[in-house]
This record gives structure tokens, C-alpha cells and sequence, in this order.
């Protein structure tokens, strides 16, 4: 069975950055594509971007593009996300997901939650 | 991008009721349609993909249909734990994926 444990959660200050891990169990990370998804309280599901393992390459979307940073270190079998220049807005539950048939998302991780205060 | 629109926003309805849910994309996506549920403090939950296929272990009574354009998710019965929030998602040919902006069902 395949499971995804997340780091637990953070506050952060803004401007600072923050870096959580999804540990993947049950399963080879190399063969999996891994997303992360980010959910503001009271709000809805917001694709941060994905890594493929297997060939070290990652895709995000505009919105996202130079402020997020995600990789995968096959020898810990964990995935990575990275956030910098945190600003208030960036104050949500963050997360990863397994790629599963047909673009879905098959397996989830518990959420990690991120404060970002002054 | 290719954007997803969910109607309603909000559903009420009774235990037993049938409902359906619809997900509007802005250009084709073939069936590369998936639905999830989530409660509360939790990660969502597939409950179908390819629009119209149901993971493993997920009730009968969810059902999805649709291509192109329109897709739509139906819950033929209501059960208690079946209140929650719906969304569906999509992965297009660039690999990027975008949600719809979620239904809430609720008990009337």
C-alpha cells in the first residue's frame, strides 16, 4: 500500500522560505510523478507544480514559476517543495500527491499546514 | 490555460437524494477528468477518474460520465457521509493540471 508521510507543520516569517518533505512508502518514487497542491483556509485546490523522479525534471505552473522549487531525491525516497519570498497569502495546507491513471491523483499525504506571520 | 467550472457552488440536500454535479472545461480535455471528495481537515479523496471509472474501494452509488467539455458526477443515493466538498480536476496534454473551484454538498 502506498503511502505519503509530509513533514509536520511550520511558521514562517515573510519574505522567509519554507521547505516541506513527502516521504513515499509502499511504492518507488522513481517510477512515480509527484505533485503538490496547496489549499488557503476556506478555499479550494491550487496545482503548485510536479517532479518525475525517474528523469529529474519538474513543470509548474505560471503562477508559480521562480518562487517554487520541486524535487525528488530517489535515494530517501522522498519528494520536496520549496517556497521562498513567503508573503501572508502563502498561508495554506500544502499537499503532495501521487500521479494515478489518467492524470488523477491516486494517494495524498496528510497535509502540512504553513503559517506565514510576522 | 484551461480553466474548470463547477455548478452549483452549493448543494442541499436529504439523505436518499439523487444529485448530480457538473464540471465545464474551457476547451476539450478529452477524458482526462477526475472527481475527489474531501471533508473537513482532511486530503482529498479519488473517487473517479478517466471521468467515468471508479478507484477501487469507492461506493457504487458514485458515478461519473461525460467528454470533451462537459462532465458531470452523480450520487444516486445520499448517505450521511457523503456531505462534504466535490471538485474536479483536470490534466491536460502540457501536464499541467487545474481544479474546478469545488461543491459544497450539504445537509438540508
Amino acid at each position: 500500500q502506498v503511502q505519503l508521510v509530509q513533514s509536520g507543520d511550520e511558521v514562517k516569517k515573510p519574505g522567509s522560505s519554507v521547505k516541506v518533505s513527502c516521504k513515499v512508502s509502499g511504492g518507488t518514487l522513481s517510477s512515480y510523478v509527484i505533485s503538490w497542491v496547496r489549499q488557503a483556509p476556506g478555499q479550494g485546490l491550487e496545482w503548485m507544480g510536479g517532479v518525475m523522479p525517474m528523469f529529474g525534471t519538474s513543470k509548474y505552473p505560471q503562477k508559480f514559476q521562480g518562487r517554487v522549487t520541486i524535487t525528488a531525491d530517489k535515494s530517501t525516497s522522498a519528494a520536496y517543495m520549496e517556497l521562498t519570498s513567503l508573503r501572508s497569502e502563502d498561508t495554506a495546507v500544502y499537499f503532495c500527491a501521487k500521479k494515478g491513471n489518467s492524470g488523477s491523483l491516486d494517494y495524498w499525504g496528510q497535509g502540512t499546514l504553513v503559517t506565514v506571520s510576522s | 490555460d484551461i480553466q474548470l467550472t463547477q455548478s452549483p457552488s452549493f448543494l442541499s440536500a436529504s439523505v436518499g437524494d439523487r444529485v448530480t454535479i457538473t464540471c465545464r472545461a474551457s476547451q476539450g480535455i478529452s477524458s482526462y477528468l477526475a472527481w475527489y471528495q474531501q471533508k473537513p481537515g482532511q486530503a482529498p479523496k479519488l473517487l473517479i477518474y478517466a471521468a467515468s471509472t471508479l478507484q477501487s474501494g469507492v461506493p457504487s452509488r458514485f458515478s461519473g460520465s461525460g467528454s470533451g467539455t462537459e462532465f458531470t458526477l452523480t450520487i444516486s443515493s445520499l448517505q450521511p457521509e457523503d456531505f462534504a466538498t466535490y471538485y474536479c480536476q483536470q490534466l491536460n496534454s502540457y501536464l499541467s493540471i487545474t481544479f474546478g473551484q469545488g461543491t459544497r454538498l450539504e445537509i438540508k
